[in-house]
């Protein structure tokens, strides 16, 4: 069965830092681009980034970029969120995804994690 | 930035009946790299549609997809009560890939 389980959420302050990380099982993680998208308290979805199959090509949305990097480890069948400066507004579920496709461009998204929550506040 | 309005925001529908749910792009999206998304409450969203016609694998055919340029549609024959949710449009033509605000599809 094909499975994404999210970790690393939590309670962090404003300019701190924190990773997520998204296990993968059940298909051949190296033949797909992966992404993560967020979804804030009572909102709607937001694309955060992209990574092809090879993780040689990345893509940020502008709210992100800069300071999220987003990085895979074909060996170990995982994917990561490094976030660095966060802000309050980046309060959300972090969602991990599975595109349809190898390449980072054109991401959709036909499975995803469960979530793993990020709260920024003091 | 691609700007992807839905309408309405709100859809109220009894079982058994016919729900469009409209999508509108803020300029032409390339081939079509249009996606539909269906979200219940505290589940991750599940891809129904993309290439803005393309049913994804397991969906069934119900659920339909239409449009083209800057106009897409979902529409939703014959209303299951598992199908009441909140669906979303993406683009995936042009980064940053943008997503609908979402419709609520609410029972009457």
């Amino acid at each position: 069965e094909e499975q994404l389980l999210e970790s690393g959420g939590g309670l962090v302050q404003p300019g701190g830092s924190l990773r997520l990380s998204c296990a993968v099982s059940g298909f051949t993680f190296r033949t797909y681009a992966m992404g993560w998208v967020r979804q804030a308290p009572g909102k709607g979805l937001e694309w955060v980034s992209s990574i092809s199959g090879a993780g040689t090509a990345t893509d940020y949305g502008d709210s992100v970029k800069g300071r999220f990097t987003i990085s895979r480890d074909n060996s170990k069948n995982s994917l990561y969120l490094q976030m660095n400066s966060l802000r309050a507004e980046d309060t959300a579920v972090y969602y991990c995804a599975k595109a349809k496709y190898g390449a980072a461009a054109r991401p959709v998204f036909d499975l995803w994690g469960q979530g793993t929550l990020v709260t920024v506040s003091s | 930035e691609i700007v992807l309005t839905q309408s309405p925001g709100t859809l109220s529908l009894s079982p058994g009946e016919r729900a469009t749910l409209s999508c509108r792009a803020s300029q032409s999206v390339d081939s079509d790299y249009v996606a539909w998304y269906q979200q219940k409450p505290g589940q991750a969203p599940r891809l129904l549609i993309y290439a803005a016609s393309t049913r994804a694998t397991g969906i069934p055919d119900n659920f339909t997809g239409s449009g083209s340029g800057t106009d897409f549609t979902l529409t939703i024959a014959g209303l299951e009560p598992e199908d009441f949710a909140v669906y979303y449009c993406q683009q995936y033509g042009y980064s940053p890939y943008t997503f609908g605000q979402g419709t609520k599809l609410d029972m009457k």
